[in-house]
């Protein structure tokens, strides 16, 4: 089982201020076969970025995947006060069973 | 524009089955090109892939280790749903159940999640 490393827990930031997150893998994924989610209190996750780097329909281009490999950064150029949330990614590569991280939590400063 | 509707107890005992189901519209159940699985979350174990049913010509089934044992991911075409069954479960077991539909293999649409609470 592949296990996904997320840092760091949690990161205080301002509205306008950038924010990188980072995911790694215990081995290589590949086909970079990395997602990002989002979760706000009470909601389920929605699905950010898929393949490391592609934009799920309808994300803003101020969410910017990248990386492949074993490590992964989602960077958020300029937070909106809706991007406070927590954030997790999960490894699809091979075969199951598919894995989440523990989660970055993006918080107000 | 698919939608999925969960339904089932926020209350189960002790030893007992929890059985939750997820009514999918705007897509089918039988599509051969989705797949449809159940995702936990809890404090203490994260979010935990559990398992998914999907349909390539044939049925198919994939299941967690820790919980291979005990579960069953059901599809009914009738209703265009999709179930879980998780036996003989314990305070471990409490969760947010999630369903989701996975394309190609991250996860594009979730339902609102269930609240199971395992207590007696």
């Amino acid at each position: 089982e592949i296990v996904l490393t997320q840092s760091p827990g949690t990161l205080s930031l301002s509205p306008g201020e950038r924010a990188t997150l980072s995911c790694r893998a215990s081995q290589s994924l590949s086909s970079n076969s990395l997602a990002w989610y989002q979760q706000k209190p009470g909601q389920a996750p929605g699905l950010l970025m898929y393949d490391a780097s592609r934009r799920a329909t309808g994300i803003p281009d101020r969410f910017r995947g990248s990386g492949s490999g074993t490590d992964f950064t989602l960077t958020i150029s300029r937070l909106e006060p809706e991007d406070f949330a927590v954030y997790y990614c999960q490894q699809y590569g091979g075969s199951v069973p598919w894995t989440f991280g523990q989660g970055t939590k993006v918080e107000i400063k | 524009q698919v939608h999925l509707q969960q339904s089932g107890p926020g209350l189960v005992k002790p030893s007992q089955t929890l059985s939750l189901t997820c009514a999918i519209s705007g897509d089918r159940v039988s599509s051969d090109s989705a797949t449809w699985n159940w995702i936990r979350q809890s404090p203490s174990r994260g979010l935990e892939w559990l398992g998914r049913t999907y349909h390539r010509s044939k049925w198919y089934n994939d299941y967690a280790v820790s919980v291979s044992s005990r579960i069953s991911i059901d599809p009914d075409t009738s209703k265009n749903l999709f179930s879980l069954q998780l036996n003989s479960v314990t305070p471990e077991d409490t969760a947010v159940y999630f369903c989701a539909r996975g394309l190609t293999r991250y996860f594009d649409l979730w339902g609102r999640g269930t609240l199971v609470t395992v207590s007696s």
